[in-house]
């Protein structure tokens, strides 16, 4: 079974609005964090936020803030008021256990395009 | 934060020939994380590079196509043996901060002739 599932190819949406990038994970660990990253054409992976199991509020940076739902085991990505620089490959990730020094599996990511 | 540059930021090789890649981090870390991601694809962990021991590789992946060295705690090489133009990816390193954050180095375009 995937342990990340991203079950939008590709998503497109206006300039200013906001868009919800959905990730669910599968996992039996207490303890796991839960990454967003950016990927624009260059290839460089950007960090944007990150999601521990135990943090009670949702993570925000800026424009982004992460939905987490833990009993449905979701960690949808939110945009506010896009912009054209968002269009990018944006894949969510996940790290079990506690311990920092673990890899991360990846989802198969999402394209946004952000229309003018 | 860390920042983690690697070398060389792309190249094209021909078939049958090497290519090393490094990556050095500008702190030092236990871990550091190889990922491969093929064209259109997502990212798929190679090995985990631990100073002073062995790599740990993931199923499908093998030391003898893909050594690795970990010199000493900011810096780790890569090397793709014996290219096919299946090997034709984007290599990246990674690196922990602190357990929530990982960075990763800005990747190295491959391209097998």
């Amino acid at each position: 079974a995937q342990k990340i599932t991203q079950t939008q190819p590709g998503m497109f949406v206006q300039e200013k609005e906001a868009v919800t990038l959905d990730c669910t994970y599968d996992t039996s660990d207490q303890s796991y964090g839960l990454f967003w990253y950016k990927q624009p054409s260059s290839g460089e992976m950007i960090f944007l936020i990150y999601q521990g199991s135990y943090d009670e509020q949702n993570a925000t940076e800026g424009r982004y803030s992460l939905n987490f739902q833990k009993a449905r085991k979701s960690a949808n990505l939110v945009i506010s008021a896009s912009q054209l620089g968002d269009s990018a490959m944006y894949f969510c990730a996940m790290r079990e256990g506690p311990s920092g020094n673990t890899p991360l599996v990846f989802g198969k990511g999402t394209r946004l395009s952000v229309i003018a | 934060s860390a920042v983690i540059s690697q070398k060389p930021s792309r190249d094209i090789c021909q078939r049958g020939t090497s290519l090393t890649i490094q990556c050095q981090v500008d702190s030092q870390v236990t871990m550091m994380f190889w990922y491969r991601q093929q064209p259109g694809q997502s990212l798929t962990l190679i090995a985990t590079a631990n100073q002073g021991s062995e790599a740990t590789y993931e199923s499908g992946f093998v030391i003898d196509k893909f050594p690795i060295s970990r010199p000493n705690l900011t810096f780790s090489t890569l090397t793709v043996s014996n290219m096919s133009p299946e090997d034709s990816s984007i290599y990246l390193c990674s690196v922990d901060s602190g357990g929530d954050t990982q960075y990763f180095g800005p990747g190295t375009r491959l391209t097998v002739l």
